[in-house]
């Protein structure tokens, strides 16, 4: 399925980096999400957008920084992580807030 | 506060046998409910949803999943198991007119021995 793609799909960074994650939709869609995967925790949404507008930051460290510049791509800057942000970051899209998401493949993100 | 409770982290079933995970929220209001599936290596995908309506949705795969509201239980069923239904499954639940804040449960899971 290629609804969603993320990249890249793996990366490995110090905690001096600067990176970003891309998602970009093919659905036509109006909102775009940023979740957390880590193991033995559930997913956790980080950020959503609606319209290109961002309309929820749920207690996100400073250190995310997303960008939503148009309704088809969804960034998500990184600067300064720590090793505990190793996770997986999964993108996400749907046509209004409440219906089915759709998700891309995720980016494994590791802290050194 | 909202949650989402899953209450079997690993299962762990034989070829045929019958499936059934529970999920249980925590949620004010009229909500959305979702089970959603990770098979290895590959990206999550939905299952089967409730909006409203029936509350025993069919989903794909032959799985199935009934809406209790005085339970707030959205439990996932199958009536026997295949190999290729090892995955992660993971329930999830929203309100129905929110900005799309998805609540998932911890995720079951699933090995089926062939």
């Amino acid at each position: 399925e290629t609804g969603v793609t993320q990249t890249p799909r793996h990366l490995v960074m110090g905690m001096t980096n600067k990176k970003s994650l891309k998602c970009e939709q093919h659905l036509g869609h109006n909102a775009m999400y940023w979740y957390k995967q880590s193991a033995k925790k559930p997913l956790e949404l980080m950020f959503v957008y609606s319209l290109e507008e961002r309309v929820e930051n749920n207690s996100v460290p400073s250190r995310f920084s997303p960008e939503c510049p148009n309704s088809s791509h969804l960034f998500l800057h990184l600067h300064t992580l720590q090793p505990e942000d190793s996770a997986l970051y999964l993108c996400a899209s749907s046509q209004d807030g409440a219906t089915q998401q759709f998700f891309g493949p995720g980016t494994r993100l590791t802290v050194l | 506060a909202q949650s989402v409770s899953q209450h079997n982290h690993h299962v762990i079933l034989s070829e045929a046998a019958s499936l059934e995970l529970g999920c249980n929220y925590s949620y004010g209001g009229t909500v959305n409910l979702f089970w959603y599936v990770q098979y290895p290596g590959q990206h999550l995908q939905l299952l089967l949803k409730y909006f409203s309506g029936d509350p025993l949705v069919k989903g794909i795969k032959g799985f199935e999943a009934e809406f209790i509201k005085s339970k707030f239980s959205f439990n996932l069923r199958k009536p026997s198991v295949q190999w290729s239904d090892t995955a992660e499954y993971f329930c999830a639940v929203t309100g129905s007119g929110n900005t799309g804040k998805l609540i998932f449960g911890q995720g079951t899971t699933l090995q089926v021995k062939p």
